[in-house]
């Protein structure tokens, strides 16, 4: 299996513009996270999706973030407009069921940079 | 709510001594307990896990944790230590409630190996 794959894996943009992160889970897994992790604050849950249903948006900073899932093979990280303070690397998992007890497997990451 | 603290950011040890890093862990209810590992550049890996049934856990590369409930601990060892170990090691909780399926992340421990 290809694991999880993110894309880009670096993204330099100017603040004030719009960024998409794009993630496709391992296929037949069935929940998706979103994570960002800075030195400030380590790795933080953002969001997660089950069956393509977003269950917990809790951890979304603001309303400049936004994610969807229109089908089981992909999901995107919006954030706009961007700042500087989302400069972070963001990380998209996936796990088969998504109980409390399962593996979550990590994609690479996208490393973003707002200047 | 849970929590998990990871002491020491920054832990240091010769090539073939002994690998200590510790987690202690906060929840109101049974948790499960994960350590992930991270080498740079990379998404996080899974290294072992608790959820029920024995208390001393055996995962990948050697290491191994132990979950002592009278003590909130769930720290990870390796008896020797190998260059190769050298990255970034992540402790994790998870709330055995049904419907939580989030993880909590400790802040993560730098492991170093000195040749």
């Amino acid at each position: 299996d290809a694991g999880v794959i993110q894309s880009p894996r670096h993204e330099v943009t100017e603040m004030g513009q719009e960024v998409t992160l794009r993630c496709k889970p391992i296929s037949g897994h069935n929940s998706l996270f979103w994570y960002r992790q800075t030195m400030m604050r380590g790795l933080e849950l953002l969001i997660y999706f089950n069956n393509n249903v977003p269950i917990d948006d809790s951890g979304m900073p603001e309303d400049r973030f936004s994610a969807k899932m229109p089908n089981a093979s992909f999901s995107t990280l919006k954030i706009q407009p961007s700042e500087p303070r989302d400069s972070a690397v963001y990380f998209c998992a996936s796990s088969l069921k998504g109980g409390t007890t399962d593996t979550q497997y990590f994609g690479p990451g996208t490393r973003l940079t707002v200047l | 709510a849970q929590s998990v603290t990871q002491l020491g950011s920054h832990v240091s040890v010769s090539e073939g001594a002994l690998v200590l890093l510790r987690c202690n862990y906060s929840s109101s209810v049974p948790p499960y307990l994960f350590w992930y590992v991270q080498y740079p550049n990379q998404g996080l890996q899974l290294l072992l896990k608790y959820t029920t049934g024995a208390t001393l856990v055996k995962g990948i590369n050697g290491f191994e944790a132990e979950f002592k409930k009278s003590e909130t601990s769930f720290h990870l060892t390796k008896p020797s230590a190998h260059m190769s170990d050298a990255a970034e090691y992540f402790c994790a909780v998870s709330e055995s409630n049904f419907g939580n399926e989030k993880l909590t992340f400790g802040t993560g421990t730098r492991l170093t190996i000195i040749p």
